[in-house]
């Protein structure tokens, strides 16, 4: 078990492309969550997913966000249209019910 | 709605100085309480949590805290800072019963000096 994974780990991108990152969660986990961390701030919950289900979004996560959980095993996020405010670390957790959830390295997103 | 307030946003200690970090917080029942560290670039990890039982928790890294009801705290401490502690720590809370979607505080950046 080496722990949730992310990929990339940094991504830097021209203001109007589309992104996509991935996230696989430690393997026997069945909840998974997205979070968006911007610079001297907290995590903020984007969404979740229960096996492949998408459960729950915030209103944080417009029409050009995206996330699927294909199979209920890895994740993605793709951003589509990307702007200069999307600029961020975007992480992802996983979890077992036990209502500790594990957090991976994140991606950093710059925008240009 | 439940939230968590970190009041400090950024402390200094001398290394080998005791460290006491605070965190408050509003929940309408018993809460479950976690205390995450970031270091610069990189993911959360969890320094140790609070579900039930005994209010005094001890977490990885030789940190503690103490879950206080009666004054909605849950301060993270530790009696001796290492140089490798500098990092920034968040206090969360989760934000629905029922799963392990988390609100977390704005953070405390933890600069350590020689």
């Amino acid at each position: 078990d080496t722990g949730v994974s992310q990929d990339p780990r940094h991504k830097i991108t021209k203001r109007g492309q589309n992104v996509t990152f991935r996230c696989d969660p430690i393997s026997e986990h069945n909840r998974l969550y997205w979070y968006r961390q911007t610079l001297g701030q907290g995590p903020e919950f984007l969404t979740y997913f229960q096996n492949e289900a998408q459960l729950e979004k915030s209103r944080l996560l417009s029409d050009r966000f995206s996330a699927e959980r294909p199979k209920g095993s890895f994740s993605t996020l793709e951003i589509q249209r990307t702007e200069q405010g999307d600029s961020a670390m975007y992480l992802c957790a996983s979890s077992l019910m036990t209502a500790e959830a594990f957090f991976g390295q994140g991606t950093r997103l710059t925008v240009v | 709605a439940q939230s968590v307030t970190q009041p400090d946003i950024h402390i200094t200690v001398s290394e080998g100085a005791s460290l006491e970090l605070r965190c408050n917080y509003s929940y309408g029942a018993t809460p479950y309480l976690f205390w995450y560290v970031q270091s610069p670039g990189q993911g959360l990890q969890l320094l140790l949590k609070y579900f039930s039982g005994d209010t005094l928790v001890q977490g990885i890294k030789g940190f503690e805290a103490e879950f206080k009801r009666s004054q909605s705290s849950f301060n993270l401490r530790k009696p001796s800072v290492h140089w490798s502690d500098a990092a920034e720590y968040f206090c969360a809370v989760p934000t629905n019963f029922g799963n392990e979607k988390l609100t977390f505080g704005t953070g405390t950046r933890l600069t350590i000096i020689p």
